[in-house]
């Protein structure tokens, strides 16, 4: 199995700031990598897929990057709606298709 | 609009089983693959099995295999998960998904993703 791992797994962070989150595979996945947000309570909700594309009705602060291994999820400008819990996805590889443990950004 | 909702959820005795429901809507739903995740409380989500779009295919878990069981009603636009020999662990919120196929720019396979997302559905095993 493809393990994913991320970091930081809690990020404080004020609004207006500019925050990176990482994961990364265990075997290179190509760009097959996908990011969700997931509020407090609810279903987790589609950012990024295949690396780099931004789902339809997405803010362009969230901006998704790298291949092979070594992915970035970035967010420019925070704003109150964007403190949330975040985790990657790598689909290049199933079963299983495996999730990173999640990074919660916080308010500082 | 693209919807899916889950029910059946519940509390159940360790050893007990659940049939969990997803009704699809807003799309055709006999043309897309399906998953359900699950998410205990306080912790990440787990990918938990997989069904083709005509239910020839399925795929598990480890830690679910051989007690839970997917399917499909395409005539229905229902997804199911029958959850048997439940555990302490097993205590999650359930949630299904759709998986959608993206175009294959660079080579290396179509990009698959998980949107949307149902609003969950909880199960809970407690004596």
């Amino acid at each position: 199995d493809i393990q994913m791992t991320q970091s930081p797994s809690a990020l404080p962070a004020s609004v207006g700031d500019t925050v990176t989150i990482s994961c990364r595979a265990s075997q290179s996945i190509s760009n097959h990598l996908n990011w969700y947000q997931q509020k407090s309570g609810k279903a987790p909700n589609l950012l990024v897929y295949a690396a780099s594309s931004l789902q339809s009705g997405v803010s362009s602060r969230f901006r998704g990057r790298g291949s092979g291994t070594d992915f970035t999820l970035t967010i420019s400008s925070l704003q109150p709606e964007d403190f949330a819990t975040y985790y990657c996805q790598q689909t290049y590889s199933a079963p299983p298709l495996t999730f990173g443990g999640g990074t919660k950004v916080e308010i500082k | 609009e693209v919807q899916l909702v889950e029910s059946g959820g519940g509390l159940v005795q360790p050893g007990g089983s659940l049939r969990l429901s997803c009704a699809a809507s807003g799309f055709s739903f006999r043309t897309y693959d399906m998953n359900w995740v699950r998410q205990a409380p306080g912790k990440g989500l787990e990918w938990v099995s997989y069904i083709s779009t005509n239910g020839d295919t399925m795929y598990y878990a480890d830690s679910v295999k051989g007690r839970f069981s997917i399917s499909r009603d395409n005539a229905k636009n229902s997804l199911y998960l029958q959850v048997n020999s439940l555990r302490a662990e097993d205590t999650a919120v359930y949630y299904c998904a759709r998986e959608v196929h993206g175009p294959d720019y660079y080579g290396s396979g179509p990009p698959k993703y998980f949107d949307p997302w149902g609003q969950g559905t909880l199960v809970t095993v407690s004596s």
